[in-house]
């Protein structure tokens, strides 16, 4: 089942922080984040895995709820370049080290 | 180096046709992934592969695709007797290790976009 991510949008100015949230019905082994650009591929940007280890990017934070089956990615001092759609990829156990992708988090920075 | 390569971008074809798309991943990868993206959504699994072995092929939607992997490196999705709706950005993915060690960040490719006419 899909992760349900939300906002399904949001519009900030340059400077300003957000938060993207993610949730899985089901119990969650790792969450990866990756960001894409309009006409792009996607990018990764962090991988949380069970147990607080987190592999990723340096100017993006997250934190990863095992118990409420939840990740969180912050943007603070949104830079032009955060803007795109924001994905969420939930691994769970059993599932064969496949990824089920949220529908994703549209973010606009404006200057 | 180089990021992982797919062929054709874009690919029209009349209903009926087969499609044969392929991804040449990032030297070494093992894992190889196909995905479906529709406009404005995420990533749909449809197959992925460790070294040539097919590991799941659970998402792909019925029998007229298929996948393989004969060699370990470059994949090749076919479409067979398309339809209007596997219109469709087809993207694949790889990353270097084979699942066993854990998650492990996946490389995207730029697509393939197929128009089924």
């Amino acid at each position: 089942q899909q992760p349900v991510q939300s906002p399904q949008a949001v519009i900030l100015r340059e400077g300003e922080d957000a938060v993207i949230n993610c949730s899985s019905s089901k119990a969650l082994y790792s969450v990866h984040w990756y960001r894409q650009k309009h006409g792009e591929a996607p990018v990764f940007l962090m991988i949380l895995l069970k147990g607080g280890e987190q592999k990723g990017h340096e100017k993006i934070s997250a934190s990863f709820n095992e118990k409420k089956q939840q990740s969180s990615l912050y943007l603070t001092a949104s830079q032009l370049s955060y803007s795109g759609t924001y994905f969420c990829g939930t691994e769970s156990p059993g599932s064969n080290y496949q990824l089920i992708w949220g529908a994703g988090t549209k973010l606009i920075i404006k200057p | 180096g180089a990021g992982v390569s797919q062929s054709p971008r874009y690919k029209v074809t009349k209903r009926g046709q087969d499609v044969a798309l392929r991804c040449d991943p990032i030297s070494g990868h093992v894992s190889l992934y196909w995905y479906r993206q529709a406009l404005g959504q995420g990533p749909e699994f449809l197959t992925y592969f460790n070294y040539e072995a097919q590991q799941d092929k659970s998402g792909l939607p019925n029998d007229r695709f298929s996948a393989e992997r004969p060699e370990g490196s470059i994949s090749t999705l076919t479409i067979q007797r398309t339809e209007q709706r596997d219109s469709a950005m087809y993207r694949c993915a790889s990353s270097l290790a084979s699942g066993a060690g854990g998650p492990d960040t996946q490389y995207f490719g730029p697509g393939t976009r197929l128009t089924v006419l």
